[in-house]
């Protein structure tokens, strides 16, 4: 079983529509993350969930929301997306906030393209 | 913000080669991270290195942490081709803050 799993794997939408993307992990972890890498590999946190608690939220535009129902899933909504949103997202979960030594595992990527 | 920053970008060498990537930091941490990106992969940890440790072994894999120079370095040792991959430095910026990554270095390493 694929610890953590993110679908779809591959987004190819118009500029303007709404897309998800759904994670999930199956490792007990309290902390969930999302993170963009961009075209030249640059890796950014967009959000951190606790305990289904959002404890950081980056700078991001308020177009990005994400969703916890429970810890064991943390889902990314995108609203009205623009080319600049094309990139990979990655899903990533840890026992507790890596801050306390933890190491992160991730999941295999969305990658987005916005047309 | 940035926090780590890895040191060559890019990096080839023949099989059997040892390889060495640095990482430089710019405040305080409890620790240090290395992970692997294999091609259109998602991130594998590596190795965990506390501030309080000098040096951590894992197989062919040396950390060493230098806080006084806030860098750290990531050797590997006798080289394969599988480990062509993308190597990253990450820490956590401040608490209990996420991981902050680097932008990477690329490994290519030629059979």
């Amino acid at each position: 079983d694929t610890a953590v799993s993110q679908t779809p794997k591959y987004l190819v939408t118009q500029m303007g529509n709404d897309k998800s993307i759904k994670c999930e992990q199956n490792l007990g972890h309290d902390t969930m993350y999302w993170y963009k890498q961009d075209s030249k590999k640059f890796l950014k946190i967009m959000f951190s969930y606790n305990n289904k608690e959002l404890i950081i939220n980056e700078t991001v535009p308020n177009r990005f929301s994400p969703k916890s129902p429970d810890k064991a899933h943390l889902n990314l909504h995108i609203n009205s997306l623009e080319l600049g949103d094309s990139a990979v997202y990655f899903c990533a979960s840890s026992q507790s906030p890596a801050g306390t030594n933890e190491k992160l595992f991730f999941g295999s990527g969305t990658q987005l393209s916005v047309l | 913000s940035q926090q780590g920053e890895e040191d060559p970008q890019a990096l080839s060498i023949q099989e059997g080669e040892n390889a060495t990537m640095n990482c430089s930091y710019k405040t305080s941490i409890n620790n240090l991270q290395w992970y692997r990106q294999n091609s259109g992969r998602g991130l594998v940890h590596l190795i965990l290195i506390r501030s309080n440790e000098r040096e951590k072994h894992s197989g062919r894999l040396r950390v060493t942490l230098d806080t006084s120079k806030k860098s750290s370095s990531l050797l590997i040792t006798a080289s394969r081709a599988a480990d062509t991959a993308s190597y990253f430095c990450a820490t956590p910026l401040r608490g209990n803050t996420p991981l902050v990554f680097g932008k990477g270095t690329r490994l290519s390493v030629i059979a």
